[in-house]
């Protein structure tokens, strides 16, 4: 299963907010579906699992949705510190997944 | 606290093998799935290899079979990589993950990375 995440890089200003797409080549279970966060130097972080359970610690301007083959992360009121790549990633037939990452930059 | 340390990333030559560790303290280690990923220059991250809690189960990206082989030690709280027959395009950040255990294949904690570089 391929993941296609649009756009490629969002810039947006601060306290607007920024809509990542993945989409999958074919259908998948949203129990399957994940979000990371990965900024310069650091490890990737866990944001979303379950397609749209925040994982422990995430703020609630972080939110996920979606189904069979399109799957959304959205974070709502952009802060500076939200300037990453993040990546969708998926379980499947062809074990894991992940998606080539959209770059958000905070203007 | 959760932690994971991954060292063993270093120069080598293509064609060259090397061998990476996952150091894993303040959980419940022999309990847990592992996963290594790497992220080449310029790139996504892609997943490596993959195995059980009891080290029964191994799995391997079609870029890596025959090449690469994952490992742990209970017994020591750690995770190996074995990487051999190196090429240029084997040249990433190599993570370990811990698998969340409810059965949803995803990653909870993530170590910070070592870095394989490999040139002539």
């Amino acid at each position: 299963t391929v993941l296609t995440q649009s756009p490629g890089t969002l810039s947006l200003s601060p306290g607007e907010r920024a809509t990542l797409s993945c989409r999958a080549s074919q259908s998948v279970s949203s129990s399957y579906i994940a979000w990371y966060q990965q900024k310069p130097g650091q490890a990737p972080r866990l944001l979303i699992y379950g397609a749209s359970s925040r994982a422990t610690g995430i703020p609630d301007r972080f939110s996920g949705s979606g189904s069979a083959t399109d799957y959304t992360l959205t974070i709502s009121g952009l802060e500076t510190e939200d300037s990453a790549v993040y990546y969708c990633q998926q379980y499947g037939t062809s074990l894991w997944t992940f998606g080539q990452g959209t770059k958000v930059e905070i203007k | 606290e959760v932690q994971l340390v991954e060292y063993g990333g270093t120069f080598v030559q293509p064609g060259g093998s090397l061998r990476l560790s996952c150091a894993a303290s303040g959980f419940t280690f022999n309990t847990y799935n592992f996963i290594w990923v790497r992220r080449a220059p310029g790139k996504g991250l892609e997943w490596v290899s993959h195995i059980s809690a009891s080290g029964g189960s191994t799995h391997y990206a079609d870029s890596v079979k025959g090449r690469f082989t994952i490992s742990r030690d209970n017994a020591k709280n750690s995770v190996f990589l074995q990487i051999s027959s190196l090429r240029a395009e084997d040249t990433a950040v190599y993570y370990c993950a811990r698998e969340d255990p409810r059965g949803w294949y995803f990653f909870d904690y993530w170590g910070q990375g070592t870095l394989v570089t490999v040139s002539s």
